[in-house]
């Protein structure tokens, strides 16, 4: 069976700080990857989505960037955390080809102080 | 671009009493998917509906899709203190992979 994988659970980090969260699905191959971002109380904000090694779109234009240096793990990334970053960061897949339901892990929660 | 409006943002019940949130697009859906999101939690896919005028259950969760696939709903009967969360409708779109997220309803038990 499939699952995925978040850390670290929880962050806090200095403002200007860089931080690196990583994401890792198990038990399938080429899933579509995704980085949402979560502010408290608030609905979900697609940050990243990759079809593939190395194919990253991004939605948000911001400080922050993401890879997938392999087919199944998903990194996001910033040089500065700003203090509007802290949120819920949540990693979610999907079969790739055409695959609907999305997975969440557990997410990260980031707080930038 | 796609929308889909979700209302209520939020809904106070005693628990026993019903819940229904709504989601709302101007445009015609070619599919709805139901996500729940306990407090602290990640987002849990409880259901895709596609076609026009379906209703599914799961056990108290009633999920209907309108018969212009403009808009759906998810009723609950009787809460109970597990239902507390946040409900999400999105929408899958096959142009480019992505769900396009209603605001979400958060389902809040009266003490």
């Amino acid at each position: 069976s499939q699952t995925i994988h978040q850390w670290p659970a929880t962050l806090v980090q200095p403002v200007g700080s860089p931080l690196s969260l990583e994401c890792t699905v198990e038990g399938t191959s080429n899933p579509n990857l995704y980085w949402y971002r979560q502010a408290a109380g608030r609905g979900l904000q697609l940050l990243f989505y990759s079809v593939g090694i190395g194919q990253i779109s991004s939605e948000v234009p911001q400080n922050l960037s993401a890879s997938r240096p392999q087919d199944r793990q998903f990194i996001l990334s910033s040089k500065k955390l700003l203090l509007s970053d802290s949120g819920f960061y949540l990693c979610a897949w999907t079969p790739g080809q055409g695959g609907e339901t999305q997975y969440f892990g557990p997410g990260t929660r980031l707080l930038v102080l | 671009g796609q929308q889909v409006m979700q209302i209520p943002q939020y809904q106070h019940v005693q628990e026993g009493e019903d819940f229904t949130t709504y989601c709302n697009s101007s445009t015609t859906l070619s599919n709805i998917q139901w996500y729940k999101q306990r407090p602290g939690g990640h987002p849990v896919f409880l259901i895709q509906l596609v076609k026009s005028g379906e209703v599914k259950k799961q056990k108290r969760l009633t999920f209907q899709f309108g018969e212009a696939k403009k808009n759906s709903s998810l009723h609950i009967t009787a809460t109970q203190t597990t239902d507390v969360g946040t409900y999400f409708c999105a929408v899958y779109m096959d142009s480019n992979y992505q769900l396009i997220w209603g605001a979400g309803t958060k389902l809040i038990i009266k003490p």
